[in-house]
């Protein structure tokens, strides 16, 4: 079946480090990819996607690129805040109800 | 427009009690979720409505858990009779489409049973 494969946490940075939580996938066909946040004491909220292959998302200066031919989909950020501690999880769907969530990520940013 | 309302934030309860939690999906979407999130299982989908309809639920763990969608505008879900390893944040979840993938989630309902 479909799965999410994500680095393990935590992750610890200095402010304005370069950042890349690791995500890999299993599935068969096309589905979208997700990065969603969880900051603390909140719900999951999308940080972004990609719906086909070669796509790239961004937000909030995250980025992350749909690579088919190594079934990744690597978060990255050049200079990380301390306002980017949160828990990050990668996530997939083929269109339908259910989405596979990975374990997710926690990052903690140092000032 | 306000996003996905749940209540209550926080609820402490003891073993055997009742828990209901309550859900007030985003106007307009006609898709809602509710998960469940431990350290130990992560993210579990519990069931999921289509139009106020429950189209799975086959993720909820047993019959002491039962939900409802009695309108557009709010789902529950009860615990009766709750356990300590009910304690977990719940999620409610809602959607306007299932191809964009963007699942809108409240700030979750954390509940411990003693």
């Amino acid at each position: 079946g479909d799965s999410v494969t994500q680095m393990e946490g935590p992750v610890t940075l200095s402010e304005e480090a370069f950042l890349t939580i690791n995500c890999t996938y299993t599935a068969t066909g096309y589905p979208s990819l997700f990065w969603y946040v969880q900051y603390p004491g909140e719900g999951l909220q999308l940080l972004l996607k990609a719906t086909k292959a070669d796509d790239k998302g961004s937000n909030k200066g995250f980025e992350a690129t749909y690579r088919k031919e190594t079934t990744s989909f690597h978060l990255e950020k050049g200079s990380v805040q301390v306002s980017d501690s949160a828990v990050y999880f990668c996530a997939l769907s083929r269109g339908t109800y259910k989405y596979i969530f990975g374990t997710g990520t926690r990052l903690k940013v140092l000032a | 427009d306000a996003g996905v309302i749940q209540s209550p934030r926080h609820e402490v309860t003891e073993m055997g009690q009742e828990v209901t939690l309550r859900c007030k999906p985003i106007s307009g979407h006609d898709y809602l979720f509710w998960y469940r999130q431990t350290m130990m299982r992560g993210l579990e989908l519990l069931i999921y409505f289509n139009n106020n309809v429950p189209i799975d639920d086959s993720g909820m763990p047993e019959d002491r858990f039962s939900a409802k969608m009695p309108n557009a505008s709010f789902s529950t879900l009860k615990i009766q009779p709750s356990e300590p390893r009910d304690s977990a944040v719940y999620f409610c979840a809602s959607s306007f489409r299932l191809d964009t993938g963007e699942l809108f989630f409240g700030e979750g309902s954390r509940l411990t049973v003693l």
